[in-house]
């Protein structure tokens, strides 16, 4: 089982809807989750953390954290064509280590 | 500017010849790592460090050595270098390793091994 989950996609939404990305992890010990967007290419760059069970929001972006069902998710509101992006989740437990997922691939139709 | 840089970008080598990529951050952080992303794998963690003379595994070291002379350089060595390792490097640095420290990744290093 891998420890972080994702939907590879391709996740296709029209211009303007909202995009709803998950991802779930094993690691009960997990204390801190990212997401990170990557275009064709280039490096990660991150988005949005969120360490505490509920909801974070960022402009366009809410992050969502639920522990006891393992899972966080990214909505991004109002998408646009330059949103179209891979989609990676991570966490971090305890120690240093941090784990990726495989990506979720986002494509925003114009 | 703040960045992490890495060198080579590109690199097409043959098995078994040594080779170095190198890391380096001028932001002062204490955190650094190496990464390797395959297709439908992602990044896997390859090494980390703490700080200068600390390092640790992460979940593919196999193959791979780093060392941390120094606070802003942490190279990744790959001593006999095989057609598995044919990847997308990526290097990355934090201020410290606390779970809530944002990475910064550098541009990546495209290793082909023939």
């Amino acid at each position: 089982q891998k420890e972080v989950e994702q939907n590879s996609g391709p996740l296709s939404v029209p211009e303007g809807a909202i995009a709803s990305l998950n991802c779930t992890y094993s690691d009960r010990g997990s204390q801190s989750f990212f997401w990170y967007r990557q275009y064709s290419g280039k490096s990660p760059e991150l988005i949005m953390s969120i360490y505490s069970n509920g909801d974070k929001e960022d402009g366009r972006f809410t992050a969502q954290l639920n522990k006891a069902s393992q899972y966080v998710s990214l909505l991004i509101r109002d998408s646009q064509p330059s949103d179209s992006a891979t989609y990676l989740c991570a966490h971090r437990g305890g120690g240093f280590k941090t784990i990726f997922g495989a990506g979720t691939r986002l494509f925003v139709k114009a | 500017e703040a960045q992490v840089t890495q060198n080579p970008r590109y690199l097409i080598t043959v098995t078994g010849k040594k080779l170095t990529v190198t890391c380096s951050q001028n932001m002062n952080h204490e955190y650094m790592s190496w990464y390797r992303q395959d297709p439908g794998l992602g990044l896997r963690q390859i090494y980390y460090s703490m700080n200068v003379e600390v390092t640790d595994k992460g979940d593919v070291p196999e193959g791979y050595k780093v060392s941390r002379k120094e606070k802003r350089n942490f190279p990744l060595i790959l001593e006999s270098p095989s057609p598995n390792q044919t990847s997308l490097y990526f290097c990355a640095s934090s201020a410290t390793g606390g779970a809530s420290n944002e990475q910064f990744f550098g541009p990546g290093t495209r290793l082909t091994v023939l």
